[in-house]
């Protein structure tokens, strides 16, 4: 069975600091794809980035950008340049076998401060 | 933004009552996802479709039944809702060409049950 690990319940950071949000995956399968998603306060479920288990470059977007260790199985989320905004709850996910269907972690709650 | 829309968005229901919640998309995807949401568990899959009337169970599917009778409305259905399924649903959408297409999500519906 499939299972994400996020062991960062609560992390705080400075406004335009970068922070990494921690996120480690367990498999036995050889393709799989790793999500990152934001939950704002709001409770709309946000998509950031995608990493693929075969892509051997690190994905990124803007200022999201996801540090892919396959031997480690980690999948960090780096935010770079934390704004007021980027707080929020955040989740790994990844797929497990066909249709898409998602294994998320527990998720962390960032807090950007002045 | 991916054409999702849930109904209700908030619902109280007495413990024992019928409840069914509706996801309705624009996009065409294949496949749709109920997911619920639960403090200290991160999201959970209920149930998936892959298709009109092609539907599987998920990790915490008892006690929920789905339907599919379009491709654009999924169904989730308590028959007799219990406290424990209180909690935040979401559906989710993916054309699911591959393992690298994402998931994007509705509002969520909140479910008090008393």
């Amino acid at each position: 069975a499939q299972k994400i690990t996020q062991t960062q319940p609560g992390m705080f950071v400075q406004e335009k600091e970068a922070v990494t949000l921690d996120c480690t995956y367990d498999t036995s399968d050889q393709s799989y794809g790793l999500f990152w998603y934001k939950q704002p306060s709001s409770g709309e479920m946000i998509f950031l980035i995608y990493q693929g288990s075969y892509d051997e470059q690190n994905a990124t977007e803007g200022r999201y950008s996801l540090n892919f260790q396959k031997a480690r199985k980690s999948a960090n989320l780096v935010i770079s340049a934390s704004q007021l905004g980027d707080s929020a709850m955040y989740f790994c996910a990844m797929t497990q076998g066909g249709g898409n269907k998602l294994t998320f972690g527990t998720g962390t709650q960032l807090k950007v401060e002045l | 933004d991916a054409g999702i829309t849930q109904s209700p968005r908030h619902k109280v229901t007495e413990t024992g009552t019928p409840v069914t919640l509706r996801c309705h998309q624009t996009e065409n995807h294949r496949y749709m996802y109920w997911y619920r949401q639960d403090p200290g568990h991160g999201l959970r899959l209920i149930h998936y479709s892959y298709g009109v009337k092609d539907t599987d169970k998920g990790e915490v599917s008892d006690g929920y039944s789905v339907s599919r009778s379009k491709t654009e409305d999924f169904l989730l259905t308590l028959e007799s809702a219990t406290s424990s399924q209180t909690s935040v649903y979401f559906c989710a959408i993916s054309d699911g060409r591959d393992e690298n297409a994402e998931a994007f999500f509705g509002q969520g519906t909140r479910l008090t049950v008393v």
